[in-house]
């Protein structure tokens, strides 16, 4: 079946502009994570939905960066203003459930490069 | 803050070499563990995971891991290596909540 499928593979933006990246969960699955990888700095946790339930989004770096989803399917990661050290691949990943022994799933990231 | 260390950031091997990459997780209470690969342009594949039972875990391709409680590791082994098995490598740690904190990589290289 389908894997978890992320929008655009690339973007490339000035410094300032906002941006939105996509993710389509796997079908059926209830926890949606979002990573920021970057170079040097291993992957970082940004943010998580699971179900109806209040997202953590303990990992957020700054206010600039929210995150949606809805109808508890495809989640909107969203960067205000952005800025050069936003400049990574951000990885979504989904799960059955959020909790226990339940693996992840990655997409293949979206490669953001702030000019 | 929970923390993953990986304390192999490259490694470089010839094929059939025996591989052993380290990780160490610092949270005390009950944890589940992951090793994690990612192949040149291929996104995260789960390796193994560990959640209780036996602490020696079988994974795909060969690989296993080893949960050491009381020295917090869980490093990843292979007894022969191959060419294909270059790839990042990334331990994960999930302890007290449904966050997955990762380790900086260990990027493999093997040679032919």
């Amino acid at each position: 079946g389908a894997g978890v499928s992320q929008s655009p593979s690339n973007k490339v933006t000035e410094k300032g502009k906002d941006v939105e990246l996509r993710c389509d969960p796997i079908s059926g699955h209830t926890a949606l994570y979002w990573y920021r990888q970057s170079l040097g700095q291993g992957l970082e946790f940004l943010i998580y939905f699971q179900g109806n339930s209040a997202p953590d989004k303990s990992g957020l770096p700054s206010d600039r960066f929210s995150a949606e989803r809805t109808g508890g399917s495809v989640s909107t990661l969203t960067i205000q203003r952005t800025q050069q050290e936003d400049s990574a691949v951000y990885l979504c990943a989904s799960s059955f459930e959020g909790y226990s022994n339940q693996p992840q799933h990655f997409g293949d990231g979206t490669r953001l490069s702030i000019l | 803050a929970q923390s993953v260390s990986q304390h192999n950031h490259h490694v470089i091997l010839s094929e059939a070499a025996s591989l052993e990459l380290g990780c160490n997780y610092s949270y005390g209470g009950t944890v589940n563990l992951f090793w994690y690969v990612q192949y040149p342009g291929q996104h995260l594949q789960l390796l193994l995971k560990y959640f209780s039972g036996d602490p020696l875990v079988k994974g795909i391709k060969g690989f296993e891991a080893e949960f050491i409680k009381s020295k917090f590791s869980f490093n990843l082994r292979k007894p022969s290596v191959q060419w294909s098995d270059t790839a990042e490598y990334f331990c994960a740690s999930r302890g007290g909540t449904d966050k997955l904190i990762f380790g900086t990589g260990t990027r493999l290289q093997v040679f032919p």
